[in-house]
């Protein structure tokens, strides 16, 4: 069946520290892996995205990992800022006969202390 | 300038009205997409349209219909609104002729019904 789930619904970091954000998927058939960031009564925005025939991909401050075997992916922030709070999901899609339709994955929200 | 912009950003209603929620997207793209966001934060496609016609369309009751005037307006329109249609509802747009998956969201349309 479709879907994109994630291990933890709250993460709390300390400002200053790594964040990593997981991620499992279901479709084998996904090929196409986006993150998004939501904040507080705002619109999904798109932070970074992967292809499956790759396993990394970096950002600025941000990172991708895709683990097709596990079907696993993951975001990693780097030196999170307080700006960083909020809602992260994963989406998938498959961009053979592209329709566009994202699948979303259930949100982690990501708290950072000062 | 606003590249998915949706109106109201705010409502609140009755059981038993009818309302509408506009999108416009100024991005050029070819399909828009409409996606609710329950209490818990979980996104799920609606309908989609590629260039006026429709493309997906979940399981939704059909007292929800979508109208594309043009490749840039997507509106909802949602008859007899019940409790259970209180929700985030997000406008978004790609271009996946060209490949491209990526979806730009608007701000959302908070509906409230009482």
């Amino acid at each position: 069946g479709e879907s994109v789930g994630l291990h933890l619904p709250t993460l709390s970091v300390q400002e200053g520290d790594n964040s990593i954000i997981n991620c499992a998927y279901s479709n084998s058939a996904s090929d196409y892996f986006i993150w998004y960031k939501q904040e507080s009564g705002k619109g999904p925005q798109f932070i970074i995205d992967i292809r499956s025939n790759m396993d990394k991909r970096q950002g600025q401050r941000v990172t991708v990992l895709l683990n097709k075997t596990v079907k696993h992916l993951s975001l990693q922030i780097a030196a999170t800022q307080p700006g960083d709070s909020a809602v992260y999901f994963c989406a998938e899609n498959t961009l053979s006969g592209n329709t566009g339709k994202l699948i979303f994955g259930q949100g982690t929200t990501l708290q950072v202390k000062p | 300038d606003t590249a998915v912009s949706q109106t109201p950003k705010y409502l609140v209603t009755q059981m038993g009205n009818d309302k509408s929620i506009k999108c416009e997207q100024n991005l050029g793209h070819d399909t828009m997409y409409w996606y609710k966001q329950d209490s818990k934060k979980f996104l799920k496609i609606m309908f989609s349209y590629n260039n006026k016609e429709l493309i997906i369309n979940e399981t939704v009751p059909n007292r929800f219909s979508p109208k594309s005037p043009d490749k840039a307006h997507l509106n909802l329109h949602i008859n007899s609104l019940e409790l259970g249609d209180s929700a985030v509802y997000f406008c978004a747009s790609s271009h996946i002729q060209m490949g491209n998956t990526e979806a730009f969201f608007g701000q959302g349309t908070r509906l409230t019904v009482v």
